[in-house]
């Protein structure tokens, strides 16, 4: 069965600090892995995307790492700001065009001044 | 940004009522989709849509129903709405074909609030 764990559920930091986020999946055949952000009562929106052959990505202050063979992914934010503050969601896509989503279940997280 | 509206953002309804909610794209996706997401948990897929007159029951089984009479519009009714409706309701659209990446294009949410 097809599985995205996330770590931490949720995780406070301070304005200006760094933290990582974790994704492990267990999705196969492996297609692509986004991260998305979704701030509270809004729709999620795609922050990047991760394929097979790629090990770093960056959007801006936020950088996803993909590790195929061990299957684990990370989103790490870097000089969080207030705006930060939403949940994160690992989606991994299966399949050869990449039809079948799996969700994880996201990482809140709270940015205090 | 993502040119997918839904309707109402917010309603609050009593027991037994039928209810539709609206959800249109103007992106020419024939990709869509109706996610169900309870506050601060993981978004389940209730119904999907690749392209006009297909819709597909999804993961997690509803008592909803849905239409794709139009590539733009994909509304979701329930016909006798109970508490155990109460959620979040979120309407997506993704890219046509195959080979596409993947990414889902999510509208605001309807908040759903059966008494």
């Amino acid at each position: 069965k097809n599985q995205v764990e996330q770590s931490p559920q949720s995780l406070i930091i301070l304005e200006g600090k760094n933290c990582t986020l974790q994704c492990n999946y267990t999705v196969s055949p492996f297609s692509n892995l986004r991260w998305y952000k979704q701030d509270t009562g809004r729709g999620p929106v795609s922050l990047t995307i991760m394929t097979f052959s790629e090990n770093t990505k960056s959007n801006g202050r936020y950088t996803a790492t993909l590790d195929a063979d061990t299957k684990q992914s990370s989103l790490h934010i870097t000089a969080s700001q207030l705006s930060d503050s939403a949940s994160y969601i690992c989606v991994v896509s299966a399949g050869a065009a990449g039809n079948k989503l799996t969700f994880g279940g996201g990482t809140r997280v709270l940015v205090k001044p | 940004e993502a040119d997918i509206y839904q309707t109402p953002r917010y309603l609050v309804i009593g027991t037994g009522k039928k209810i539709t909610l609206e959800c249109s794209q103007t992106m020419g996706h024939d990709k869509m989709y109706w996610y169900q997401q309870d506050p601060g948990m993981e978004l389940h897929l209730i119904h999907y849509s690749y392209g006009v007159n297909s819709t597909e029951k999804g993961d997690l089984s509803s008592e909803s129903t849905v239409s794709r009479i139009r590539t733009e519009h994909f509304p979701l009714t329930l016909e006798s709405a109970r508490p155990s409706h109460t959620s979040q309701y979120l309407c997506a659209s993704s890219y046509p074909g195959t080979g596409d990446t993947g990414e889902l294009f999510f509208g605001e949410g309807s908040r759903l609030t059966v008494l």
